[in-house]
Parts: structure tokens; sequence; C-alpha cells
């Protein structure tokens, strides 16, 4: 199965910045990458697929990007309400879809 | 809207069995595939398998073969998730989750999650 690895697994950020989520898969998944946010407590949402294609009613603030085997996560501009731990999921080599270990932002 | 609403939780006794369920609404049940995921307590997610909401036939992940079984009731719109001889390490919150793919045609990630549902296994 294919493996996703994300880095950082945790970060500390204020208010306003902007913060880049990476995420390195095994082997080749073309643009076969969604990323989710997920707070204490609450499901998975969608907040990007196809790599870089944005879910219907997610800021734009969020950002996707890469193909191949590097992606990225981009909050532009971080929200309070942006704290939280993120995923990314690769679907090109199914089965399994495989999620990458989480990334925790945090407040500085 | 689209909602996905799941029972609530559970606490079991190992070697027990145990039954989720997942209500669909706001969209043709049977047009979207239901997924099932796994989160252990403090770790990530993990794919268990997916259900064809058309013709009932499950596909199950390497690791969730033979104690899970995936069902539904079509005429509620509601998937089940049903664990037998239940063990400590089947203690996690499971959600269900669609694939946006309309009919035959899958995309394999996931628009709407259930609210997920603990289900704690312990003596």
């Amino acid at each position: 199965a294919i493996q996703l690895t994300q880095s950082p697994s945790s970060l500390s950020a204020s208010v306003g910045d902007r913060v880049t989520i990476t995420c390195r898969a095994s082997q080749g998944i073309s643009s076969a990458l969604a990323w989710y946010q997920q707070k204490p407590g609450k499901a998975p949402k969608l907040l990007i697929y196809d790599a870089s294609s944005l879910e219907s009613g997610v800021p734009s603030r969020f950002s996707g990007s890469g193909s191949g085997t590097d992606f990225t996560l981009t909050i532009s501009s971080l929200q309070p309400e942006d704290f939280a731990t993120y995923y990314c999921q690769q679907f090109n080599n199914y089965p399994p879809v495989t999620f990458g270990g989480g990334t925790k932002v945090e407040i500085k | 809207q689209v909602q996905l609403v799941q029972s609530g939780s559970e606490l079991k006794k190992p070697g027990a069995s145990v039954k989720v369920s997942c209500k669909a609404s706001g969209y043709t049940f049977t047009s979207y595939a239901m997924n099932w995921v796994r989160q252990a307590p403090g770790q990530g997610l993990e794919w268990m398998g997916w259900i064809n909401t058309n013709t009932g036939n499950p596909t199950y992940a390497q690791g969730f073969t033979g104690r899970f079984v995936f069902s539904l009731d079509t005429s509620v719109s509601t998937a089940y998730l049903q664990i037998s001889s239940l063990k400590a390490e089947d203690t996690a919150v499971y959600y269900c989750a669609r694939d946006p793919g309309v009919g035959d045609y899958r995309e394999y990630y996931f628009d709407y999650w259930g609210q997920g549902t603990l289900v704690t296994v312990s003596s």
C-alpha cells in the first residue's frame, strides 16, 4: 500500500500566519490526493480534492498544490477557527485508500 | 441538506458484537457509495472499506475481513457496520463517509461524514 508521510507532525503558528503542510507519497499518485480538517471530537471535513480543487463552501485561504509524490496544503492567513489537525489521503492506488499521519496546528 | 447521522456510543465486553448505524438524508441513498473509517483513540484515520449502496456489495480493506460486516437497509436509507468477537483493540470512533461519485462512478475521497460512533470494548 502507498504510504503518505506528512510533515511537520505538529506546528505552532499565530493568527494571520501563512502555514504550509506537506504530504509525501511513497510512490507517484498523480493528483489523486485530498485534504481534510479535523477538530477535536468532530468528524473530518473535506477541504481539497484532486490535489488542488477547493471543496464547495471552504474558504479561499485554503489551497492545495502538487502532483506525483509531493503535495502541499497552504493556509494563506491562519484564522482562529483553523486550529485543528489536517490529514492528507490518497486515492490513486485503490484499494486501499490511505491517510497520512496528520499535522496538528496549534496556537503559538 | 446532506446529513449522515450515526447511532450513539456503545460499551461492550470482549467477545460481544456491536452494530453501528448511519442514517442518510438529503440525497438519494442508493446513488452514492458509503465508506467506513476507523479512528483509534489519539490516532489517525484508517479506511475500513466501502459498500455499494445500489447492489449491497461490500469491499473490505486488509485487516477488516472476517469480523467486520457492512450492510444496508435501503428502505430507511441506512448503512450498518457490525463487528463481532470484539477485542480491546477495536476501541475506536467509527465514521461513515460518503463517496461523492454518482452511480457506478467512484471518487474514493469523502465529502460528507457522520458524526462518529465511539465503540469502547472493556471488561
